[in-house]
């Protein structure tokens, strides 16, 4: 069946800009994950959505971003005002229940901020 | 919260040889154990998992050994291939609420051959 699939897959935008991030799960998985990479680096927890709700926001790394999720299915990221610390690759998790089932991830955002 | 460390970062064999990368924990709470492989341009693929009511796991060429006394998994690749070559990812995470993997920082694995 498909997997997860994120959009777009690339991104540049310009420092000071919003950009949207999408996900789409695999049918039928009702938790969702946001994860950061940075290059080189390993995967940074950003948020996670169990249907609808995000239980666990801590790891949002300021209040330029947040995380919506409608239907219990897609989810989309938003990053607002841009700064080019934001560059990084965002991927992607979901799994069919929260805990420790496991998490399938999406091929990633790359967003660059110049 | 929990802490997991990866050693080596990097990490070059001979084709035909074994892998072997280590991962420790400090989270005694954590119960389960999985190894992601990602390929450059890709996210993250499960190859294998544990939890903790096992010590060993074996999948082919690959196998996962857990020690939780000593708080520490490692991944073993026998036979390496060219195409074993990847980062490779540890993770914990406990059964409960609010449980979410904490990662490594990821080892790049080279198989030379």
């Amino acid at each position: 069946g498909a997997g997860v699939s994120q959009s777009p897959s690339n991104k540049v935008t310009e420092k000071g800009k919003d950009v949207e991030l999408r996900c789409d799960p695999i049918s039928g998985h009702t938790a969702l994950y946001w994860y950061r990479q940075s290059l080189g680096q390993g995967l940074e927890f950003l948020i996670y959505f169990q249907g609808n709700s995000a239980p666990d926001k801590s790891g949002l790394p300021s209040d330029r971003f947040s995380a919506e999720r409608t239907g219990g299915s897609v989810s989309t990221l938003t990053i607002q005002r841009t700064q080019q610390e934001d560059s990084a690759v965002y991927l992607c998790a979901s799994s069919l229940v929260q805990g420790t089932d496991t998490q399938y991830f999406g091929p990633g955002t790359r967003l660059t901020v110049l | 919260g929990e802490n997991v460390e990866q050693h080596p970062s990097t990490l070059s064999v001979q084709e035909g040889d074994s892998a072997v990368i280590k991962c420790t924990y400090s989270d005694s709470a954590s119960n389960y154990f999985p190894w992601y492989k990602q390929e450059l341009g890709k996210g993250p693929q499960l190859i294998i998992d544990i939890r903790s009511n096992v010590g060993e796991k074996k999948d082919q060429r690959i196998a996962v050994t857990l020690n939780k006394t000593a708080k520490h998994f490692s991944l073993h690749i026998t036979e390496t291939q060219p195409e074993d070559s990847a980062v490779y990812f540890c993770a914990a995470s406990y059964t409960g609420a609010n449980s979410k993997l904490t990662f490594g920082k990821g080892i790049t694995l080279s198989v030379r051959p």
